[in-house]
């Protein structure tokens, strides 16, 4: 069962930093979240995942918070093609194998 | 480049005909993931290979069963198939990085007439 609640939809100008929420009260201690997208009729996309440090790439910036129990997903530069749903898992990749179990995500509109 | 391939992408059967869904990886990952994603939900796992070694979750209908006859390839074989199996199937793999993520396929849409 999916671990995390989400907000099931928010909206971004273009060019604007998308800041998509992300509650995980239950998270363990070795439990990493992790952030995937699926843009409409593809399959999902990775995005980033984190432990408990702030982590960044090329797509995002994830904060997780001190107590561990939500995180934020940034987009810094949002653009039309970063439209899609938004999945927040939580999962322990040791002894799953990475098992993902999807909740209902956050759709992102992003407007031009 | 390395990437995960589902063929087709568009699968049309008929109520109660068995259904085959294919998926090969050129990533060389041990693990091989199918999950069920109907229209407008989440994507749901029916069961993981790790190498040759199958894992089913509890709540996957005997209906569904899965066979990886290498590490390149995977696939899902429905028995027979039901209006409520029609949905997109996504294939995915890993390695067993830790953490590593997953990398999914575009997806089989299987409609059932």
């Amino acid at each position: 069962d999916a671990k995390t609640t989400q907000p099931p939809s928010m909206d971004c100008a273009e060019g604007r930093a998308a800041n998509l929420p992300c509650n995980h009260s239950t998270i363990s201690g070795n439990e990493y979240v992790y952030w995937y997208r699926q843009i409409h009729s593809q399959g999902p996309q990775y995005i980033i995942h984190g432990l408990k440090n702030n982590e960044t790439n090329e797509m995002a910036s994830l904060i997780i918070t001190e107590d561990r129990k939500s995180s934020t997903l940034i987009l810094p530069h949002a653009t039309l093609r970063d439209t899609a749903v938004y999945y927040c898992i939580v999962t322990d990749r040791g002894s799953t194998l990475g098992r993902l179990y999807f909740g209902r995500g956050t759709q992102l509109t992003v407007w031009p | 480049d390395a990437m995960v391939i589902q063929n087709p992408r568009y699968q049309v059967t008929q109520f109660g005909k068995p259904v085959t869904l294919s998926c090969s990886q050129t990533l060389n990952h041990n693990v091989m993931y199918w999950y069920q994603q109907k229209s407008s939900q989440a994507p749901k796992l029916l069961f993981h290979y790790y190498d040759k070694d199958f894992n089913n979750e509890a709540d996957t209908p005997d209906n569904f069963q899965s066979r990886r006859p290498n590490t390149s390839f995977c696939f899902l074989d429905i028995r027979s198939p039901g209006l409520g199996d029609a949905a997109m199937y996504l294939c995915a793999t890993s390695t067993l990085q830790r953490p590593g993520p997953q990398y999914f396929g575009p997806g089989t849409r299987l409609l059932v007439l």
